[in-house]
């Protein structure tokens, strides 16, 4: 059974970091690429980034770019979201998600499991 | 800046029809977009309904089906039940690495 818990969220202030983590089981980790998936309060859905299978390639919203990074340990089966320079738009709910981009083994231009999600809230 | 179109919301009678759409602001969807459909109720993670066009994700019910309809994709509920009332996102592949969500179609069943 495919599982992914994300851990990490919290109140931080704005300007402040925040490392989200991503804990999966259930698949051959490494073989997949990982994504992250926000929802603010009330909002819809909005995709953050995206890691390939090994690492190599990375991509992000324009929303985040050079403010957070992606990486993966694909050891522990783990994704994370380093999101620096937070700000009150980036309060949401991080969802993380099997999928959305390339591995060695296969591409998948979607995502087919998802995480409970992990609320981050940028507030003073 | 590209958007991602779906009708803000719907409504449908239990047992009727339902397609709901997800187009570009410029352009037309084709397969090469590889659009996949997400179903959720307030407080949930989302649930994949349909990827690359008109595929079904394992366990999801043949009434709900994927398809390229004129410029858009589409997804079609047929024969609608009152569990059917959710929001449902649509997701395109816009190339290099990037997907873009479109705003959601909040669906109604009364």
């Amino acid at each position: 059974e495919v599982q992914l818990v994300e851990s990490g969220g919290g109140l931080v202030q704005p300007g402040g970091s925040l490392r989200l983590s991503c804990a999966a089981s259930g698949f051959t980790f490494s073989d997949y690429a990982m994504s992250w998936v926000r929802q603010a309060p009330g909002k819809g859905l909005e995709w953050v980034s995206v890691i390939s299978g090994g690492g190599s390639s990375t991509y992000f919203a324009d929303s985040v770019k050079g403010r957070f990074t992606i990486s993966r340990d694909n050891s522990r089966s783990t994704v994370y979201l380093q999101m620096n320079s937070l700000r009150a738009e980036d309060t949401a709910v991080y969802y993380c998600a099997k999928g959305g981009y390339c591995s060695s083994a296969s591409c998948q231009y979607y995502f087919d499991y998802w995480g409970q999600g992990t609320l981050v809230t940028v507030s003073s | 800046q590209t958007v991602v179109t779906q009708e803000p919301s719907f409504s449908v009678s239990p047992g009727s029809t339902v397609t709901l759409t997800c187009g570009l602001s410029s352009g037309s969807v084709s397969t090469g977009y590889y659009p996949s459909w997400y179903q959720q109720t307030p407080g949930q993670a989302p649930r994949t309904l349909i990827y690359s066009t008109n595929t079904r994700s394992s366990g999801v019910p043949d009434r709900f089906s994927g398809s390229i309809l004129g410029n858009k994709a589409a997804l079609t509920i047929t024969g609608a039940q009152a569990d059917d009332e959710s929001n449902y996102y649509c997701v395109l592949y816009m190339g290099s690495g990037t997907l873009i969500f479109g705003g959601g179609t909040k669906l109604t069943v009364l």
